[in-house]
């Protein structure tokens, strides 16, 4: 149990679906970010909101849409997304929300997407 | 932008052996922080260190932050089957708080 809960933690889409990615963190942090793994590369940063605003848009497609409706929940909505999106979309949360750094980032458990 | 570089990418040690895995970055950086994800998990936070030279323990595991602030290191002592995973490094930037993940240390353990 990490206090973040991601779901669903497995999504196969065809590349004309539309679905959801949702995260919920139960720590009280003001922070929380989606992250990109890929195999054999570095966590990619999509976005971070801080106080339920975003802060951070790191230059991600825009058939990837954000949504936070509060701090403790962060949505990922998906539409025509491509193969290459295929990966591991990991939700993280901290509990700074200011200018003085992330903090430590609690991850979820993930959320594996294959699109075919 | 800041880039932080790991090596190596991937360590295979025979148990009971130390290794070490290097994090440089090409920016200053005003703190570091280490996390492991084990195979089939999700990255989970080790350590932070902000100062200069500091060096921090967590039984086998020694962490240590550069004189300058650009580079760490991770040292494990007497390898054990439960250290297999992929140690991060991420570097949190000094003029801008923006955290840069490492590619990762892919270690495996032979028995």
């Amino acid at each position: 149990e990490t206090g973040v809960t991601q779901t669903p933690r497995h999504l196969v889409m065809g590349m004309t679906n539309k679905k959801s990615l949702k995260c919920e963190q139960h720590l009280g942090h003001n922070a929380m970010y989606w992250y990109k793994q890929s195999a054999k590369k570095p966590l990619e940063l999509m976005f971070v909101y801080n106080f339920k605003e975003q802060t951070e848009n790191n230059s991600v497609p825009s058939r990837f849409s954000p949504e936070c409706p509060n701090s403790s929940h962060l949505f990922l909505h998906l539409h025509t997304l491509q193969p290459e999106d295929s990966a591991l979309y990991l939700c993280a949360s901290s509990p700074a929300g200011g200018p003085s750094g992330d903090g430590e980032l609690f991850f979820g458990e993930g959320s594996r997407l294959t699109v075919l | 932008g800041q880039q932080v570089m790991q090596i190596p990418q991937y360590q295979h040690v025979q148990e009971g052996e130390d290794f070490t895995t290097y994090c440089n970055s090409s920016t200053t950086l005003s703190n570091i922080q280490w996390y492991k994800q084990r195979p089939g998990g999700h990255p989970v936070f080790l350590i932070q260190l902000v100062k200069s030279g500091e060096v921090k323990k967590q039984k086998r595991l020694t962490f240590q932050f550069g004189e300058a602030k650009k580079n760490s290191s991770l040292h494990i002592t007497a390898t054990q089957t439960t250290d297999v995973g992929t140690y991060f490094c991420a570097g949190e930037r000094s003029n801008d708080y923006k955290l840069s993940f490492g590619a990762g240390t892919t270690v495996t353990v032979r028995a």
